[in-house]
């Protein structure tokens, strides 16, 4: 109950293209979903976070989708650039509202 | 300060032995994490410690496992007669606490043990 299911594992993209990472979970006392942006040799970052109040968040060229009767959302990056090249993880809050649960990571390799 | 300060940046150490990794938090977070990353895994939960409240101990995955904080400062993250399965990165996070508040990672310490 406390997990938060990742996909794809990795990806790769060529330049422009859309990737979408997906993300599941089941526990439905979770309430705030964060994606966090990682490089090679530092901590993650976070990119854009979501409450289940909504179906949708934009940022910029990242856009986060959320199904609340399906328990999942998603990633998408639109106009991928090689900068994008990154480890990104999905996240939710636990049911105490402490630490974050994180899924395993999608490493994106963007081709120029 | 500016970030996340973790220390060492790296630490090799011997099977059995005793390892202490130190986080500095952002000057104000109440909150602070530690998580591990093993090799192309993601992040997982160790501890974590809001304000004066007991810590949330859940993750640690065994009694060698430990760690401090004093108030709303550095935190000390100690594993006992490790092991080489606890060769990882240790990730500390820290952010101003509430169930939706952004967390701040340091670039963590990778612990080889050999």
């Amino acid at each position: 109950q406390q997990q938060v299911k990742q996909s794809p594992q990795s990806l790769i993209v060529q330049k422009g293209g859309i990737p979408i990472i997906n993300c599941a979970y089941e526990n439905t006392a979770f309430d705030y979903f964060p994606w966090y942006q990682q490089f090679p040799g530092k901590g993650p970052a976070l990119l854009i976070a979501i409450r289940p109040d909504v179906s949708e968040k934009k940022e910029g060229r990242f856009t986060i989708s959320f199904n609340k009767s399906a328990k999942q959302f998603s990633l998408h990056i639109m106009d991928s650039q090689p900068g994008d090249s990154a480890t990104y993880f999905c996240a939710a809050n636990n049911q105490a509202g402490t630490a974050l649960i994180f899924g395993k990571g999608t490493t994106l390799s963007v081709s120029s | 300060g500016a970030g996340v300060s973790q220390s060492p940046s790296n630490k090799v150490t011997e099977k059995g032995k005793d390892v202490e990794l130190r986080c500095d938090p952002i000057s104000g977070h109440t909150a602070l994490y530690w998580y591990r990353q093993r090799l192309g895994q993601g992040l997982e939960f160790l501890i974590y410690f809001q304000g004066n409240s007991a810590p949330d101990k859940s993750g640690l995955p065994s009694d060698r496992f430990s760690a401090e904080r004093t108030g709303e400062s550095v935190s000390t993250l100690t594993i006992q007669r490790t092991q080489q399965e606890d060769s990882a990165v240790y990730l500390c996070a820290s952010s101003l606490g509430g169930r939706d508040t952004e967390a701040f990672f340091g670039q963590g310490t990778r612990l080889t043990v050999v």
